[in-house]
């Protein structure tokens, strides 16, 4: 099925470990998105992707890494966790370029970091 | 810079009553676009609306409708007779017209319809 899909839904994992956040659409959009959303903050952007190979830093990517080898995927990479790092991640792709498309969303990854 | 200011945190409401969700907005662009998205409490996100910075003409969907005005940065979202499916976080988001896409969202608003 078309869509985008993030995995895995939920991970624990414990402080100064590597961790990775996949993330998989199927519509060939351009833009890709990686958010990170906390109570109070709502939706906080970490890295974006304008085409494969293209990436830009969000309002908050310290700690986190993300590369885009291919058009489809964009995993992101949290180098050496921690607890701060515990979120709700949500991968979003869209088809604009212009900034006027909505972004699709995937279910999200919840991330405990003890 | 762009921001996006929802001040209403949580709301609550009896079934079947008109709620207001306001979304105030910055930015200094000309041409931008205006977004919400209904996050139910099974997480997803999802989205609802979009609008243009040159296109205020109210819309209206179902019990759902929208007022843009410009004269004072607001893209307001209003729930005519709420239902209990109505529950679920509302996020206001900006993006600004040019070669890359960066949206803004608003910290969101809480909805909840009490029965």
């Amino acid at each position: 099925d078309a869509g985008i899909t993030q995995s895995p839904r939920y991970k624990i994992t414990e402080t100064g470990r590597q961790v990775t956040l996949m993330c998989h659409q199927t519509w060939s959009h351009s833009y890709m998105f990686w958010y990170r959303q906390d109570l109070g903050h709502g939706l906080r952007l970490i890295y974006y992707s304008a085409a494969a190979d293209i990436t830009d830093k969000g309002e908050v990517p310290d700690g986190y890494v993300v590369s885009r080898s291919k058009t489809e995927n964009f995993p992101l990479t949290l180098e050496s966790a921690t607890r701060s790092q515990t979120s709700v991640y949500f991968c979003a792709s869209s088809g604009g370029s212009q900034g006027d498309q909505p972004q699709h969303f995937g279910d999200g990854t919840r991330l405990s970091i003890l | 810079a762009q921001k996006v200011t929802q001040a209403q945190t949580e709301i609550s409401v009896v079934e079947k009553e008109d709620v207001t969700l306001d979304c105030v907005y910055e930015t200094r662009d000309t041409t931008y676009y205006l977004f919400w998205y209904k996050q139910p409490p099974s997480g997803e996100l999802v989205f609802l609306i979009r609008r243009n910075s040159f296109d205020e003409q109210n819309e209206i969907s179902g019990r759902y409708s929208w007022n843009f005005q410009k004269s004072t940065s607001s893209f307001n979202f209003t729930i005519t007779a709420s239902q209990v499916v109505d529950s679920a976080v509302y996020f206001c988001a900006l993006s600004e017209a040019g070669g890359y896409q960066k949206v803004t969202f608003g910290t969101g608003t809480k909805l909840q319809v009490i029965p």
